[in-house]
């Protein structure tokens, strides 16, 4: 069965500050699908990022930056010298499909329990 | 490019009202399309998929259902609304058709069953 677990409930740090955000995810599938999730204090969830696991690959998006090891099953986000703005519930989340629409895709996407990330100024 | 339209944005409804939620998408044709439950404080859980007009698949057994009258609509049921049912009801669908296209969600609708 696939899960995600996102150990820390809360993150609180000082701006300016880096902080990273973990997340372990298991499944029996050879090709999968990660992503991460942004929830701020206004309830939509904004998509950050989209990796595969064949890509292990390191990226990196202005201040942001998302670490994929395989070997460990994690991958984790930090955020550069953070900002207030940057406040809001993480989701780490796992996929074994592609996406697009199509019949084959179901779109099942298991989410982590989130991280809520307090940065104060 | 896509738009997912979700309402009402907050309801609240006593125990043993019927619930109607309901969701559009503009910008597509024959898209997928979700329901997403976030329980308070709790990650989401997908409750129901559509992959077209009358196809429904259930993910877990509930007191709600779900239905697909149009193409772009996508409605959230229930005769009776429980208490355990309360929490942010999120309509999703693929951002475009291609293989490696994110999964976007609308802005929601959080539910207060008293």
């Amino acid at each position: 069965a696939q899960k995600v677990t996102q150990a820390q409930t809360e993150i609180s740090v000082v701006e300016k500050e880096d902080v990273t955000l973990d997340c372990v995810y298991e499944t029996r599938d050879t090709t999968y699908y990660l992503f991460w999730y942004k929830q701020p204090p206004s309830g939509e969830l904004v998509f950050l990022i989209r990796r595969n696991s064949f890509d292990e690959q390191n990226e990196i998006s202005g201040r942001y930056s998302w670490n994929f090891q395989k070997s460990t099953s994690s991958f984790n986000f930090t955020i550069t010298a953070s900002q207030v703005v940057d406040s809001a519930v993480y989701f780490c989340a796992l996929s074994g499909e592609a996406g697009g629409h199509g019949s084959s895709n179901t779109g099942k996407l298991i989410f982590g329990q989130g991280t809520t990330l307090q940065v104060k100024p | 490019s896509q738009t997912i339209h979700q309402w009402p944005a907050t309801l609240v409804q006593p125990v043993g009202s019927p619930l109607s939620l309901e969701c559009t998408v503009e910008g597509t044709s024959n898209p997928n399309l979700y329901w997403y439950r976030q329980a308070a404080g709790r990650g989401l859980q997908l409750l129901f998929y559509s992959v077209g007009i009358g196809q429904i698949s259930s993910e877990v057994p509930q007191n709600l259902s779900a239905s697909r009258p149009q193409d772009r609509q996508f409605i959230l049921s229930s005769k009776k609304l429980l208490l355990s049912d309360s929490g942010f009801y999120l309509c999703a669908s693929y951002r475009d058709r291609r293989r490696n296209s994110p999964l976007h969600f609308g802005n929601g609708t959080r539910l207060t069953v008293t």
